[in-house]
């Protein structure tokens, strides 16, 4: 079966950087896109981009450039988000979520991870 | 890229129906047929519930309809249940990929 895990929970100090992985398994990893998604505490979903599993390219929405990186390791199906000068207001949740795909990609997000709780406080 | 807009909460008593809309523009909801529907419940991921409008994923209760017209999206809940009450989230494939909406909390009174 299909699964996404996600490594724990995070606290960092302000200033410091923070990598989260997300270990697929259970199908061909380069053969669907992996997203992630940010919800603050107490707020909504917020899509921060993707990346191409097969290319390994990554593309950011906007207001994620510059201090998030995406990248993969295929040798072990995991994708790793990377956020770095870390800010009080980086404080959520953040969910990788692979992309549909049945011959073609189809928009949607069919498996998430459990989500990795990143605080940033002094 | 702007949110979608959901109505913030939406509540119902049990074996009624609720709808919650999904409002964008034409550029995103009106513009493809590509919204789809997240159920999640308090501390846990998201579930894909709806997508590509109105398809169901295997093992998501057909109680769970959706449908669209013009720039608003709608997900229906019939036979309303008490596991029913969690937040729901629409999203549409726009020019940038993607866009979520607000986020409706439903209540089972």
């Amino acid at each position: 079966q299909v699964q996404l895990v996600q490594s724990g929970s995070e606290l960092k100090k302000p200033g410091a950087s923070v990598k989260v992985s997300c270990k697929a398994s259970g199908y061909t990893f380069t053969s669907y896109a992996m997203n992630w998604v940010r919800q603050a505490p107490g707020q909504g979903l917020e899509w921060m981009g993707w990346i191409n599993t097969n290319t390994g390219n990554p593309t950011y929405a906007q207001g994620f450039t510059g201090r998030f990186v995406f990248s993969l390791d295929t040798s072990v199906s995991t994708a790793y988000l990377q956020i770095s000068s870390l800010k009080a207001e980086d404080t959520a949740v953040y969910y990788c979520a692979r992309e549909g795909y049945s011959g073609y990609v189809q928009y949607y997000f069919d498996y998430w991870g459990q989500g990795t709780l990143v605080t940033v406080s002094s | 890229q702007s949110a979608l807009t959901q109505p913030a909460s939406v509540s119902g008593s049990p074996g009624q129906s609720i709808t919650i809309s999904c409002t964008g523009t034409s550029s995103d909801v009106g513009g493809y047929n590509y919204v789809s529907w997240y159920q999640q419940h308090p501390g846990k991921a998201p579930k894909l519930m709806i997508y590509e409008v109105s398809n169901r994923p295997s093992g998501v209760s057909n109680r769970f309809s959706g449908s669209k017209s013009g720039n608003t999206a709608s997900l229906t809940i019939s036979g309303l249940q008490a596991e029913d009450e969690a937040d729901y989230y629409c999203s549409s494939y726009t020019s940038s990929r993607y866009v979520f909406g607000t986020g409706t909390k439903v209540t089972v009174l």
